[in-house]
């Protein structure tokens, strides 16, 4: 267990509306990441974040924004909800174990664009 | 640009049959790093492995087993004696530059009882 909790689980949002979704940590990890989920892509990265305030676009980051004000939250926003951003969101964090450093995933966020 | 591939999109067996998913990777990076999940149908994505581009041993975890050949950039996961609980969506995934993790496509394999 990595410690990572994704809020909301599941949202159903309308075209047009902003939503922010929220990714906790509780072990002071340092890199972050935001990814989509979407049936014939796997997982795509949209953000990522090295510290608090320091954070960097992924390759789908086109109408998303992220803010990391503190280490143990990492918020992803949607300005603007699109039916196109219907999909399964997943935090995840880099965690070092055995030498190496992985990457471990919440249980992820269900949005759904009406 | 990194790219992973994952040719099988979906696979089907009779429990006890053992299964090779397919992983094709490219990149540019002479250090790299190579890794499998395990998306179950309840939804989480599951760490199984990772493996470096220095180290092309092949691992053996109980009935799972990981082949890793640099010279035809393929990460090969094999389950033996496939059971029903191992029915899940397998994603390989390469770590890039500045820690990014690039994901295959996935391959969902249904093992029938």
């Amino acid at each position: 267990d990595a410690g990572i909790t994704q809020s909301p689980r599941h949202k159903v949002t309308e075209t047009g509306t902003p939503v922010t979704l929220r990714c906790h940590q509780t072990e002071n990890h340092r890199y972050m990441y935001w990814y989509r989920q979407d049936p014939g892509h796997g997982l795509r990265l949209i953000h990522y974040s090295y510290g608090v305030k320091d954070t960097d676009k992924g390759e789908v980051s086109d109408g998303y924004s992220v803010s990391r004000s503190k280490t143990e939250d990492f918020l992803l926003t949607l300005e603007s909800a699109t039916s196109s951003q219907t999909s399964v969101y997943f935090c995840a964090i880099r965690q070092p174990g055995q030498g190496v450093e992985t990457q471990y995933f919440g249980p992820g966020t269900r949005l759904l664009v009406l | 640009a990194q790219k992973v591939t994952q040719a099988q999109t979906e696979i089907s067996v009779v429990e006890k049959e053992d299964v090779t998913l397919d992983c094709v990777y490219e990149t540019r990076d002479t250090t790299y790093y190579l890794f499998w999940y395990k998306q179950p149908p309840s939804g989480e994505l599951v760490f199984l492995i990772r493996r470096n581009s220095f180290d092309e041993q092949n691992e053996i975890s109980g009935r799972y087993s990981w082949n890793f050949q640099k010279s035809t950039s393929s990460f090969n996961f094999t389950i033996t004696a496939s059971q029903v609980v191992d029915s899940a969506v397998y994603f390989c995934a390469q770590e890039t530059s500045g820690s990014r993790l690039t994901f295959g496509e996935g391959t969902q394999l249904t093992v029938n009882p």
